[in-house]
């Protein structure tokens, strides 16, 4: 299965932007890039997904690298309530695989924001 | 309700009793999950199930029974568990298994195995 790199950690200050980036250099072309947060105390929730094409919704951006190595989380006014742990996850769409659909966490990335 | 919910939200057992988590979904969904998530570790799958028929045990303990007798409803029994069996144990539903549906997340159960 392709997997997925993200810093340990990152901080912001409220109100102003955060990038968070992921590297995964072994995507196929089946991949969906997924990314999914975890607040504290809380079960994950999605945040946005994307295949080949930058992405927006109300909560965030996703913007993928051209060649689709690499994608950044963009939250464009980091808030208290943003402070969590977020996880990039490629989803295969290959139907029939065994893989096929499946959320692979990682580790992810914990995002610190400062008052 | 809405959303996912789970039941109890916090449970403390010894390793020779018998419980059972409960999850259900008001999102009119096809497809239900358990994860476990220990500490310093990543969510992991264990089971899947689809218009209630499993279709994934992630090489799972039998000590770990899950049960779906509908698909708005989940349950996980437990007995004679481990103490490394204490975790965080999330149910999720999404309309498919397509990677095309997001999962929604339940709160979890906090389970401490004494």
């Amino acid at each position: 299965d392709a997997k997925t790199t993200q810093p340990n950690s990152m901080e912001s200050n409220e109100e102003e932007p955060v990038h968070l980036p992921c590297n995964h250099s072994t995507i196929s072309g089946t991949d969906y890039i997924h990314w999914y947060r975890q607040l504290p105390s809380q079960g994950p929730e999605y945040v946005i997904h994307g295949l080949t094409s930058n992405v927006n919704n109300r909560m965030a951006s996703l913007a993928i690298a051209e060649d689709r190595k690499s994608s950044t989380l963009i939250l464009h006014r980091a808030t208290l309530r943003d402070a969590a742990v977020y996880y990039c996850i490629l989803r295969d769409s290959r139907a029939g695989g065994t893989s096929y659909g499946k959320l692979t966490f990682g580790q992810g990335t914990i995002l610190t924001v400062h008052p | 309700e809405t959303g996912v919910t789970q039941t109890p939200r916090h449970l403390v057992m010894g390793m020779t009793n018998k419980k059972s988590l409960k999850c259900e979904q008001h999102l009119g969904h096809n497809a239900m999950y358990w994860y476990k998530q220990s500490a310093k570790k990543p969510l992991e799958l264990m089971f899947v199930y689809n218009f209630k028929e499993q279709t994934e045990n992630n090489s799972v303990p039998s000590r770990f029974s899950p049960e779906c007798p509908n698909s708005s409803h989940l349950f996980l029994h437990l007995h004679t568990l481990q103490p490394e069996d204490s975790a965080l144990y999330l149910c999720a539903s999404s309309q498919g298994s397509s990677p095309l549906y997001e999962q929604y997340f339940g709160p979890g159960t906090r389970l401490t195995v004494t």
